[in-house]
């Protein structure tokens, strides 16, 4: 399975854009890149995902480099109630298992 | 449509106990997967099943743990005899088997073993 590197925590300001970054150099050709979040005392809750092209759907947008070994989830007005736990997980192929790393908390503040 | 449902919400347990949690996966659904989040270890992933048949149950702690799937809309994780660290908020989720992987979470069930 591919290894992760993101933030440990984000901040940012009400009415922003949040971009949170994502380092996924293993990942293998066949491989997606999804994103979940989590607010607090809450299941997990899918965003996003993403193979090779730019994906926007009405929660976010993801930006793949074309290398593919990195991407970003971009939340373009944030509210207070983005504020979570981003996971960003390459693969959950055709296993179906996601693993789940320690993500980026963000923090979305007035 | 309900999304994944989880009972009980909260359980409060003696150690030694049976604990049964239970997940109803949401219809049409046929992939079925159970988490524990704990603050050291974060999200694992326990069991997963496609079409009712456990496929990889790797992350199962040992052998005091369980879990079953008698058909497509019910699942049972069991912890016999439970003990104080198996404490933790336990997901249920499910998916269509297949494709693109897209989980969907039940709101979890808190266990608290004392």
């Amino acid at each position: 399975d591919a290894k992760t590197t993101q933030p440990t925590s984000m901040d940012c300001a009400e009415g922003r854009a949040a971009n949170l970054p994502c380092n996924h150099s293993t990942i293998s050709g066949n491989e997606y890149v999804y994103w979940y979040r989590q607010i607090h005392s809450q299941g997990p809750q899918y965003i996003i995902h993403g193979l090779k092209n730019n994906e926007t759907n009405e929660m976010a947008s993801l930006i793949i480099t074309e290398d593919r070994k990195s991407s970003t989830l971009i939340l373009p007005h944030a509210t207070l109630r983005d504020t979570a736990v981003y996971y960003c997980i390459p693969g959950g192929g055709s296993q179906g298992n996601l693993i789940f790393g320690k993500g980026t908390k963000l923090s979305v503040k007035p | 449509d309900a999304g994944v449902i989880q009972s009980p919400r909260h359980e409060v347990t003696e150690m030694g106990q049976e604990v049964t949690l239970r997940c109803k996966p949401i219809s049409g659904h046929n992939s079925l997967f159970w988490y524990r989040q704990t603050m050291m270890r974060g999200l694992e992933l326990l069991i997963y099943f496609n079409n009712n048949v456990p496929i990889d149950d790797s992350g199962m702690p040992e052998d005091r743990f369980s879990a079953k799937m008698p058909n497509a809309s019910f699942s049972t994780l069991k912890i016999q005899p439970s003990e104080p660290r198996d404490s933790a908020v336990y997901f249920c989720a499910s998916s269509l088997v297949g494709g693109v992987n897209t989980q969907y979470f039940g709101p979890g069930t808190r266990l608290t073993v004392l």
